[in-house]
């Protein structure tokens, strides 16, 4: 099946610092999803991307959708401590009715 | 953003036992919903669509007899777990799809954790 390259796969950074995180595809992708998922819960959808090249902005979090439609990055600013967690990229390629393919996450720490 | 719950936020069953879970759109009406199961440290894996009115269509590899779903309203689906085993302990998520909105975008549950003895 469809993959989606994400990486890091972890990241360790202080609080305040920058952050960010990438998804790459051999497929072109219709959709890019961004969602973090905390500890025993779902996943929390943080942005959506139609476009190649939108870059789209929610508070501190910044993704945008690739030119060539096989990649996204989401970037992360100014980071605190409720950052923690695991940020998955999700990708839905056309006719796939509507069906998700979801990288295998990064795994963020903020240190206080 | 939309809601989608849960129901039951975790189970503990004996083996052999059938579980069912529910998966319900809070605020809108779902024509299609999804299902994952996810291990520890792993990512999420579709299991199946779940369509309004019409049979589920299953991925690879699962078994449609085993995991039985049902979406027989537009903010419900469910998944029954037939006769379970401690293999099938997972934690299990749905997402459902608002097609209401003019962009493509899909909401989950909080999950289901399911442990079998």
């Amino acid at each position: 099946g469809q993959q989606l390259n994400q990486s890091p796969q972890s990241m360790f950074i202080q609080e305040g610092e920058d952050v960010s995180m990438n998804c790459t595809s051999s497929s072109i992708f219709n959709t890019w999803l961004w969602y973090k998922q905390d500890p025993g819960e779902g996943p929390v959808l943080l942005i959506a991307l139609y476009k190649a090249g939108e870059l789209t902005s929610n508070g501190r979090l910044t993704a945008q959708f690739g030119i060539t439609r096989k990649d996204s990055f989401l970037n992360i600013s100014a980071s605190i401590p409720s950052d923690v967690g695991i940020y998955f990229c999700a990708g839905q390629l056309r006719g796939s009715n509507y069906k998700l393919t979801f990288g295998k996450g990064t795994l963020l720490t903020v240190n206080p | 953003g939309a809601v989608v719950s849960q129901h039951p936020s975790w189970v503990i069953c004996k083996s052999g036992t059938s579980v069912k879970i529910e998966c319900r759109s809070l605020d809108f009406q779902a024509t299609t919903m999804f299902w994952y199961r996810q291990f520890p440290k792993q990512s999420l894996m579709l299991m199946a669509t779940s369509n309004e009115g019409s049979k589920a269509t299953y991925e690879q590899g699962v078994e449609k007899d085993k995991f039985l779903i049902n979406h027989a309203s537009l903010t419900l689906s469910t998944l029954t777990v037939t006769s379970a085993h401690p293999e099938d302990s997972s934690f299990y998520i749905c997402s459902a799809r608002d097609p209401g909105l003019a962009k493509e975008t899909q909401y989950f549950g909080p999950g289901t954790r399911l442990l079998v003895l």
